[in-house]
């Protein structure tokens, strides 16, 4: 089982309506997990951190964790063409902060 | 404030040579900074953590003597890729985590490295 799974393939929405992301990790003992948008070409940007069992918002962006199934979501509210992007999904391996990555999901807002 | 940049943004190369990047958190000091290899259309794939002041810790896998790894201050790491080769054209980008805000990282824009 790889570290970090984000198996959704390209996801397209419409412009306005919500783009819904699903993560899930193998480590237990992960405690730290960050959504990252990617634009091609570019590198990730830190749109998300959360840390404890729950949702947390943070304007259009709100991120769910539940640790206990080991699964950590992204809800994009409002879809805009901008959101139109890959977004990946990282969890904290150990103390020292190394990050492992999902493969991303690509997101596409149609006007 | 949480600003990483790289230098260069993009560089070719014949193979054999050595190329060095350059990565400097611009607003704070960052205590780690992490390199990071990324292949296109794949993920992220961590190659080294770098503590100022230490050696760096290579992820299994990774070629010590290949990319050599220079935190000299907290501002400043650098990445050699050394004899380069074509499979190593890659896009680089390192990352900077502080003391104030340990658990997030900031991503510098990145190195397009193309090995001829």
């Amino acid at each position: 089982q790889k570290e970090v799974e984000q198996n959704s393939g390209p996801l397209s929405v419409p412009e306005g309506a919500i783009a819904s992301l699903n993560c899930t990790y193998s480590d237990r003992v992960s405690q730290s997990f960050f959504w990252y948008r990617q634009y091609s070409g570019k590198s990730p940007e830190l749109i998300m951190s959360i840390y404890s069992n729950g949702d947390k918002e943070d304007g259009r962006f709100t991120a769910q964790l539940n640790k206990a199934s080991q699964y950590v979501s992204l809800l994009i509210r409002d879809s805009q063409p901008s959101d139109s992007a890959t977004y990946l999904c990282a969890v904290n391996r150990d103390g020292n902060n190394r990050l492992a990555f999902g493969k991303g999901n690509q997101v596409v807002v149609i006007p | 404030g949480a600003v990483v940049s790289q230098h260069p943004s993009w560089v070719i190369c014949k193979s054999g040579t050595s190329v060095k990047i350059e990565c400097r958190s611009l607003d704070f000091q960052a205590t780690t900074m992490f390199w990071y290899r990324q292949f296109p259309k794949q993920s992220l794939m961590l190659m080294a953590t770098s503590n100022e002041g230490s050696k760096a810790t290579y992820e299994q896998g990774v070629e010590k003597d290949k990319f050599l790894i220079n935190h000299a201050s907290l501002t400043l790491s650098t990445l050699t890729v050394t004899s380069a080769h074509p499979e190593d054209s890659s896009f680089y980008i390192c990352s900077a985590s502080s003391g104030t805000s340990a658990r997030e990282q900031f991503f510098g824009p990145g190195t397009r490295l193309t090995v001829l």
